[in-house]
């Protein structure tokens, strides 16, 4: 069946302009979370959406981060005014509720 | 704090050297520990899952193993397709993974 299909699977943008990440999860997967992976580093907790909700926004890492979910499905992550120390991989999971997290391909994003 | 920690970072093997890595790990109320493989330039592929101490999984020539304290991932007779990062994760609640840095593996023909 169809896994987790990220979008761009490159993004590269100069400094202080917004862009939009998109994930579309497994059907019928509930849950679904944003991770960062930066060079050399463990993945990153962001946030996670139960249904449309985002009961955990713990792991932004600034108010330029945000994120919704729409119908229970398609997620799209925002970073405004970009920096450069936003370029990292970002990646993208879903599961149903409690259950094993399945990762999409991710995107590349890198601030110049 | 919850924390999961991976050994060695990198590991070089020759084809059919059979080794293991090692994923520590400090949960409070551990609900699982996953592993993962990633490829470069790809998304984590899932391997196992394990939920108690004892349990072991088998998948070709993969075979992860659970303590209270640390999981295992035994590599027996590895090939250079096996050449991945290997990524731990432990989860104390319904959804929060805690990763580790992953061991780099690289398996020599």
């Amino acid at each position: 069946g169809a896994g987790v299909s990220q979008s761009p699977s490159n993004k590269v943008t100069e400094k202080g302009k917004d862009v939009e990440l998109r994930c579309d999860p497994i059907s019928g997967h509930t849950a679904l979370y944003w991770y960062r992976q930066s060079l050399g580093q463990g993945l990153e907790f962001l946030i996670y959406f139960q249904g449309n909700s985002a009961p955990d926004k713990s792991g932004l890492p600034s108010d330029r981060f945000s994120a919704e979910r729409t119908g229970g499905s398609v997620s799209t992550l925002t970073i405004q005014r970009t920096q450069q120390e936003d370029s990292a991989v970002y990646l993208c999971a879903s599961s149903r509720t409690g259950e094993t997290q399945y990762f999409g391909p991710g995107t590349r994003l890198l601030v110049l | 704090e919850d924390q999961v920690t991976q050994s060695p970072e990198a590991l070089r093997l020759q084809e059919g050297e059979s080794s293991s890595l090692n994923c520590s790990y400090t949960v409070s109320g551990l609900r699982g520990l996953f592993w993962y493989r990633q490829d470069p330039g790809k998304g984590p592929e899932f391997l196992f899952t394990l939920y108690s101490a004892g349990e072991e999984k088998e998948k070709e020539r993969l075979k992860a193993t659970l303590t209270k304290k640390e999981s295992f991932l035994h590599i027996t007779a590895p090939k250079p397709e096996d050449s991945a990062t290997y990524l731990c994760a432990s989860s104390s609640g319904t959804y929060k993974y805690i990763f580790g840095t992953g061991t780099r593996l690289k398996v020599l023909a």
